[in-house]
């Protein structure tokens, strides 16, 4: 157990439609990142928070959204969800160096 | 930005056989880490390097930290069924992983034959 939750599992939703995906972090990290891997691929890195500031974005669209709260948890909000947008989202958190990830939330857009 | 690029991108080999890995990039990394990937779950950190040359070994897994800082190697000796999955390098931006993202390989694929 990696100490990093991440819920739901699993979502099935229509396109068009808006989720939002939650992560604790480890107690005491105060990074937190959101990942996104699809079918055969390497893990995408999407955004970084650190103690509830936008530290670093990578390739996320602008139909997502991130934010973390001021008691460390992350939301990751998908919305107008297309059916490639299917994917496993990962959550991570550090406190220095090292990340621990979360077993991730598996969204499927049908 | 940083790059890793991690070879090969799959290996398959027969149980008992050693496996051995790496990374490199074209950016100096402060500290490398080793990610083993099973189906549907999220990666689980296995070895984390934190010194040039560092040599480092959990069980039968050995890395080590490349002298030049840009590269890393991940051996698994007497490989066994369960050490399919996906391995990962990966690195923190200089400063670490509070000031930047953590940059991934793009993994390499294990299947072992019993």
């Amino acid at each position: 157990d990696s100490g990093v939750t991440q819920t739901p599992k699993h979502l099935i939703t229509a396109t068009g439609q808006r989720v939002t995906l939650r992560c604790s972090p480890r107690s005491g990290d105060l990074s937190v990142y959101w990942y996104q891997q699809s079918l055969d691929q390497g893990l995408q890195f999407l955004i970084q928070y650190y103690n509830g500031e936008e530290r670093a974005k990578g390739n996320i669209l602008e139909r997502f959204s991130a934010q973390q709260f001021p008691d460390l948890h992350s939301e990751l909000n998908l919305s107008s969800l297309e059916l490639g947008d299917s994917a496993l989202y990962f959550c991570a958190s550090s406190a220095l160096t090292e990340a621990f990830f979360g077993q991730g939330t598996r969204l499927t857009v049908v | 930005g940083q790059q890793l690029n991690q070879s090969p991108q799959s290996m398959f080999i027969q149980e008992g056989e050693d496996v051995s890995m790496n990374c490199t990039s074209s950016s100096i990394f402060n500290t490398w880490l080793w990610y083993k990937q099973d189906p549907g779950e999220g990666p689980v950190l296995l070895i984390a390097l934190y010194k040039a040359g560092e040599l480092t070994s959990n069980g039968r897994l050995t890395a080590q930290f490349g002298i030049t800082r840009k590269d890393s190697f991940l051996n698994i000796s007497a490989s066994i069924p369960s050490d399919v999955g996906i391995y990962f390098c990966a690195g923190p931006n200089a400063g670490g992983t509070s000031y930047g993202k953590l940059t991934f390989g793009q993994g390499t694929i294990l299947t072992v034959h019993p």
